[in-house]
């Protein structure tokens, strides 16, 4: 079945503790994406990456990292998380010439106490 | 820069009514792609229905249609026959596939489907 993976589903945390959110896909797209989403916002990319070892920033960049090692996974890394880092998470995936649309992970709801 | 704005923060309708909900793009680039996509309250993203920049003929999938109005930068959506499951929020973006395929969103549209 096609589908994109996160993980942890939820996550609550500290401020300052290093953590890592994985996201894995198992159809091949070369282009891979980080989004968050905050009431009233919409979604909004975080980083993305066209290919492996390639990766760029998207709207809001700061706070996070990402690396792109191999094609299928695409982490999430937050060095230092802060309170307003809580918010709910995506990775998406899709082919570089897509059509059809991005298809989503389940979600990461992350909370920064 | 690529825009997409949606200005209904939320909708009601009638169960068995339609509604349309409305996307307006901004683009210079001739060549995109325009989706809707729902989240119920599970969280989850769902693909609903996709329409290209150089497609004449309106997309439909099922209840789903968008109305394209290329002149106007719109991309409205239309769900016919409003079922209580469709009650979610529903997002509109924009896919830019000559800058790797890039995605822009929405702020999202609240529906609230009514018994």
């Amino acid at each position: 079945e096609a589908q994109v993976t996160q993980n942890p589903r939820y996550l609550i945390t500290v401020t300052g503790k290093k953590l890592t959110v994985t996201c894995s896909q198992n159809m091949n797209h070369e282009y891979m994406s980080w989004y968050r989403q905050d009431p009233g916002l919409g979604l909004r990319q975080i980083y993305y990456s066209m290919n492996v070892e390639v990766t760029d920033k998207g709207d809001v960049p700061e706070g996070y990292k990402v690396s792109r090692k191999e094609k299928r996974n695409f982490p999430l890394i937050l060095e230092s998380p802060s309170p307003n880092q809580t918010s709910l998470y995506f990775c998406a995936s899709s082919p570089l010439a897509g059509a059809r649309g991005a298809f989503f992970g389940q979600g990461t709801r992350l909370t920064v106490v | 820069a690529q825009k997409i704005t949606q200005t209904q923060p939320g909708m009601f309708v009638q169960e068995k009514e339609a509604v349309t909900l409305d996307c307006t793009y901004d683009t210079s680039d001739q060549s995109y792609g325009l989706f809707w996509y729902k989240q119920p309250s599970s969280g989850e993203m769902i693909f609903l229905i996709y329409q290209g920049s150089y497609d004449e003929q309106n997309a439909t999938e099922g209840r789903y249609s968008l109305n394209f109005q290329k002149a106007r930068k719109s991309a409205n959506l239309v769900i016919s026959a409003s079922q209580l499951g469709d009650s979610a929020m529903y997002f509109c973006a924009m896919g830019m596939p000559n800058t790797g395929n890039q995605f822009y969103f929405g702020t999202g549209t609240s529906l609230t489907v009514i018994p």
